[in-house]
Order: C-alpha cells, then structure tokens, then sequence
C-alpha cells in the first residue's frame, strides 16, 4: 500500500543553519503531498502542500518540490530559526472519496542558539 | 472561530473503564478523522467520518466507536480501556470542497490518554 517514509531523527542545528528533511513516498496514483509541523503541545499545521508534480510549495521561508521521478519531497529552509524547532511530518494524501492522509513518523527538529 | 476544538486535554483511566473524547468544528467542514499519535508512529488514523451521517473505519479502529452527531461534532468512545489505547488523540477536520485528496486537513490541540 501506501506509505511515507522520512530520515530519521532527531536533527539538530544551529541557529540560521541550512536544513534539509528528506521524504520519499510510495503510491500506485497521483497523491498530493503535504509537509506538517508541530510544535510543543500543539497539533498539527499545515506547512505546505503540492498537488501534482513539479509543483514547490512554500510558506514561512519552507520549500519542497515534487519530485515524481524520484518519488520524494524534500523539506528545505535556507537559514532555520529557533522558532523553527518543531516535530515535521511528510504526508501524502490517496484522493478518494475523502481526504484520507497518511503519515510519516516524524522528524523532530531542535534549533539551538 | 476557534477551529476544532477538543476535550479534555488530559484524562487517566484505569483499565476496563469507559470514557468519550470530544471533538467539534466551526468551519462548516464536510469530513471528520480521529487518530492516535505514537512516539515513531506519525499519526493513524482510527476512525473517519467523510460526511455527516457515516462513519469508517481507519487503520486501527479495534477497541474504539465514534458518533458523527451532527455536521460539527464527532465523538471517540473507548468502551473498556486497555493499556495499549495510551496515546494522545487527535480530532481533525477538511472541507473535501476541492479534489479530493487535496485538501489540508485542521487538526485540535490533541488529548492525552493514560491508561493504568
């Protein structure tokens, strides 16, 4: 079936520090692919999405391309804030009848001053 | 608008007792989900609700029922806890107004179970 898979954590970095999270996913179709965070005692936000490949999402300085190809979705920010400390879950989503998503295991992300 | 919300935030049980988590939407959202989150395990989905009046089955529904009792409220019943139901559970909500599939799902601030 399908499923998500994501580098295995925690990473830590320092302050303005480049960071890469890579994900690679499984799926027989089309999913759209989404990158959530979490931070401390929250659920989750969506970070960013991308439905069909190519296409880069982006939001509060975060990127990741669709890479049919290679069947992945890197997570990536050029210069990571302490703020940015969070659990990070690549995820995919089926396209039935509902928005079922599944999940990655989560990398935890610990930026230090 | 204060998004899913979802009570309580913490509860302990002791094995075999019964309890309901409570989950509720203001964003006139079509599709409902209960998961549970464990440590390595991302998210899992338990049970699903893609429009009022139906309810199914996710990926670990063994041990839990849910109720879709209106367009804005969806309830997980744990009947007789077990030990292996600690977690901490998510309610979450989408709209499905574009392709399904595409849409971003709100997640609740999550309830932390602890069975004894």
């Amino acid at each position: 079936g399908n499923s998500v898979t994501q580098m295995e954590g925690p990473v830590t970095l320092s302050e303005e520090a480049f960071l890469t999270i890579n994900c690679t996913y499984t799926a027989t179709g089309y999913p759209s692919l989404f990158w959530y965070v979490q931070y401390p005692g929250e659920g989750l936000q969506l970070l960013l999405k991308a439905t069909k490949a190519d296409d880069k999402g982006s939001n509060k300085g975060f990127e990741a391309t669709y890479r049919k190809e290679t069947t992945s979705f890197h997570l990536e920010k050029g210069s990571v804030q302490v703020s940015d400390s969070a659990v990070y879950f690549c995820a995919l989503s089926e396209g039935t009848s509902y928005d079922k998503v599944i999940f990655g295991p989560g990398t935890s992300l610990s930026v230090i001053p | 608008n204060a998004g899913v919300t979802q009570t309580p935030k913490f509860q302990v049980l002791k094995t075999g007792q019964s309890m309901t988590l409570q989950c509720a939407q203001d964003m006139n959202h079509n599709s409902m989900y209960w998961y549970r989150q464990d440590p390595g395990m991302g998210l899992r989905l338990i049970y699903y609700s893609a429009s009022e009046g139906t309810t199914d089955k996710g990926e670990v529904p063994n041990g839990y029922n849910v109720s879709r009792l209106n367009k804005r409220e969806f309830s997980l019943r744990l009947e007789s806890a077990a030990p292996s139901q600690t977690s901490v559970y998510f309610c979450a909500s989408s709209e499905a107004a574009g392709l399904a599939g595409t849409n971003e799902q709100f997640f609740g601030p999550g309830t932390r179970l602890t069975v004894l």
